[in-house]
């Protein structure tokens, strides 16, 4: 079936680095990609998303580019912050379909 | 706008027992999809509702059951809880037409012991 992959974690870095989170995904034609955040003891907001092929999302400074040709959508972000900590999951969906989701990968910023 | 809604917050129960878990959609959204999230891993999909049938169903034994409501509200059932469904049991809401982009509520701790 479908699967989505995605770095693990933790990834560790110091207030204004500059973050990448690998993403692939597997699914044959046009899926529509996401990233979600999930905050401690909460559910999952969408932070972006992409349905088209060489679509870029954005939102909150965070940015990821549909590559068809690598199928990946990879995370990325200039300068994070200490608030940015959190579990990020990538997921796909296709036509009409549920998502299906990564591992997630944790993000630890530190002062 | 309320968002989607979740209840209980959590929950304990004991092997074999049952447990109904509650949701109400985002306003104007017509379809409903549960997920569980066990600790340390990504969301899995259960099942999704719309009006009132199960259109899509994920890998999850027959013990796992649902329903929506004409107000489109869902119940998520576990039968003869086992160890293993100790997850965080997730609701998301949608439109049909574009049922990718889903909204999750906060989530339901199920402990079972």
């Amino acid at each position: 079936g479908d699967s989505v992959t995605q770095m693990e974690g933790p990834v560790t870095l110091s207030e204004e680095a500059f973050l990448t989170i690998n993403c692939t995904y597997t699914a044959t034609g046009y899926p529509s990609l996401f990233w979600y955040v999930q905050y401690p003891g909460e559910g999952l907001q969408l932070l972006l998303k992409a349905t088209k092929a060489d679509d870029k999302g954005s939102n909150k400074g965070f940015e990821a580019t549909y590559r068809k040709e690598t199928t990946s959508f990879h995370l990325e972000k200039g300068s994070v912050q200490v608030s940015d900590s959190a579990v990020y999951f990538c997921a796909e969906s296709l036509g009409y379909s549920t998502l299906t989701f990564g591992k997630g990968t944790m993000l630890l910023v530190s002062p | 706008d309320a968002g989607v809604t979740q209840s209980p917050t959590h929950l304990i129960k004991t092997r074999g027992q049952q447990v109904t878990l509650r949701c109400s959609p985002k306003s104007g959204h017509d379809t409903v999809s549960w997920y569980q999230q066990a600790l340390g891993q990504g969301p899995q999909f259960i099942f999704q509702y719309y009006e009132e049938e199960e259109r899509q169903r994920g890998n999850f034994p027959d013990r796992f059951s649902g329903h929506q409501f004409p107000n489109y509200s869902s119940e998520l059932n576990v039968n003869a809880l086992l160890l293993g469904d100790s997850a965080l049991y997730l609701c998301a809401s949608s439109l049909l037409v574009t049922s990718y982009e889903q909204y999750f509520g906060p989530g339901t701790r199920l402990t079972v012991t």
